[in-house]
This record gives structure tokens, C-alpha cells and sequence, in this order.
């Protein structure tokens, strides 16, 4: 079993959808949560970071995590199709903050 | 924010020769730098932790003589891919620590490194 599960996709929505993106975890040590987004064929961007259990909202963008489940989430309203890219989840423990990824989700938004 | 500018951002080289792929930053200075592969619809997969002043650490199976690294100063790193071959044809990008970020990365546009 890998440390981070997320599904690759790639998920299609309509513009104007709520997407809901998924990861799931083994490690019960970690403590930060970020969440990446990486257009194609570029390096990835820090969308959202959290620590411990909770939620954080930023504009369109809100993480949740929940740490009894080891299961994160990022949401995203009103999606737009700027918004296709792959998101990659990221998280670290306190003692070792290089992060380790998910593989990604692919995430389609049409017009 | 934080902007790391790594180059070039496309090469093509031919098999046996060697490419050397160059990660600044910018506006803030990183001690430490790190370098990732990734393949295509593939996870980020730590190579190797670039420190400044000191020897690379590199990560299990990864060949510290083939992938060579060098953080001579605290805004750049390279990674030298020595001897190429068509199966290291891979994304490879860098990422530093803005501590200002609390333990967010910023990373660099990537590479992509074709061998021929």
C-alpha cells in the first residue's frame, strides 16, 4: 500500500460544478496537508496547506482534513475551465517536512 | 511570492552524452533545494536533496554518479545527468523550501529531458 492513494482520473465536470478531490493516507504521523496544482508540462503550485484536522477556505478553494479517517479533501467552486490541471495532494510529518505526493488527479472543466 | 526559475525548460540530447538543468531562487535564498522525476501521469518521486556547502543525499535507487548535483551557492542548484540514456528521458523539476510559506515548496517550471 502506498503512503498517499489518490485517484488519477481524470474527472469531467461542467463549468460552474463543484468538484470534490480525494486523497487518502497510511501514515498517521503526518501533520501537514497541501494541496498542488500542475498544468501541464509545468511545476506545481501551492494551492492550500493545513495543519492537523480542520478546514481552511481561500476564495473558491477549501481543504478539509480529517485526520481519524486519514482522508483529505479539496473543493472547488464554481469551477472554471482555467481550473483543469492535475492536483496533487502533498503532506509531510513534523519531524521530516519534505512532503510526499499523490499521483495526481486529472481534472477536466468544460465550458 | 517566492519563484524559483529552473532552465532550460525542453532539452533533447543525444544517447551517451551528458545534460546539465540549472534551479534558482529568485527572491529568497534556499539552504536546501530538492530534485524531483516525474513520469508522465506519475507522482512526484524524490531524486535527491540538494544542500548548499555540502554533498547531495540521495534518495534509495537513485544513481548518485549518473545524477550529479551541485549547490554551490544559496540561490542555485544543478543536476548534471551524466551518460543519458533514453530511459532517463523523464520531467525533472526542482523545488526549495520558502520557509516564509511554512512548509510550502515552490517549484520550478520543470524540465522535460528527451534522450535520443
Amino acid at each position: 500500500q502506498k503512503e498517499v492513494e489518490q485517484d488519477p482520473g481524470p474527472l469531467s465536470v461542467p463549468e460552474g460544478a463543484i468538484v470534490s478531490l480525494n486523497c487518502t493516507y497510511s501514515n498517521s504521523a503526518f501533520q501537514y496537508f497541501m494541496w498542488y496544482r500542475q498544468y501541464s508540462r509545468k511545476g506545481p503550485e501551492l494551492l492550500m496547506y493545513t495543519y492537523s484536522s480542520g478546514n481552511k477556505e481561500d476564495g473558491r478553494f477549501t481543504a478539509q482534513v480529517d485526520k481519524s479517517s486519514k482522508y483529505i479533501s479539496l473543493f472547488i467552486r464554481d469551477s472554471q475551465p482555467s481550473d483543469s490541471a492535475t492536483y496533487l495532494c502533498a503532506m509531510s510529518t513534523g519531524g521530516s517536512y519534505i512532503p510526499t505526493f499523490g499521483r495526481g488527479t486529472s481534472l477536466i472543466v468544460h465550458p | 511570492g517566492a519563484v524559483v526559475s529552473q532552465h532550460p525548460s525542453r532539452v533533447i540530447c543525444k544517447s551517451g552524452t551528458s545534460v546539465k538543468i540549472e534551479c534558482r531562487s529568485l527572491d529568497f535564498q534556499a539552504t536546501t533545494m530538492f530534485w524531483y522525476r516525474q513520469f508522465p501521469k506519475q507522482s512526484l518521486m524524490l531524486m535527491a536533496t540538494s544542500n548548499e556547502g555540502s554533498k547531495a543525499t540521495y534518495e534509495q535507487g537513485v544513481e548518485k554518479d549518473k545524477f550529479l548535483i551541485n549547490h554551490a551557492s544559496l540561490t542555485l542548484s544543478t543536476l548534471t545527468v551524466t551518460s543519458a540514456h533514453p530511459e532517463d528521458s523523464s520531467f525533472y523539476i526542482c523545488s526549495a523550501e520558502d520557509r516564509g510559506l511554512r512548509n510550502g515548496y515552490t517549484f520550478g517550471s520543470g524540465t522535460r529531458l528527451t534522450v535520443v
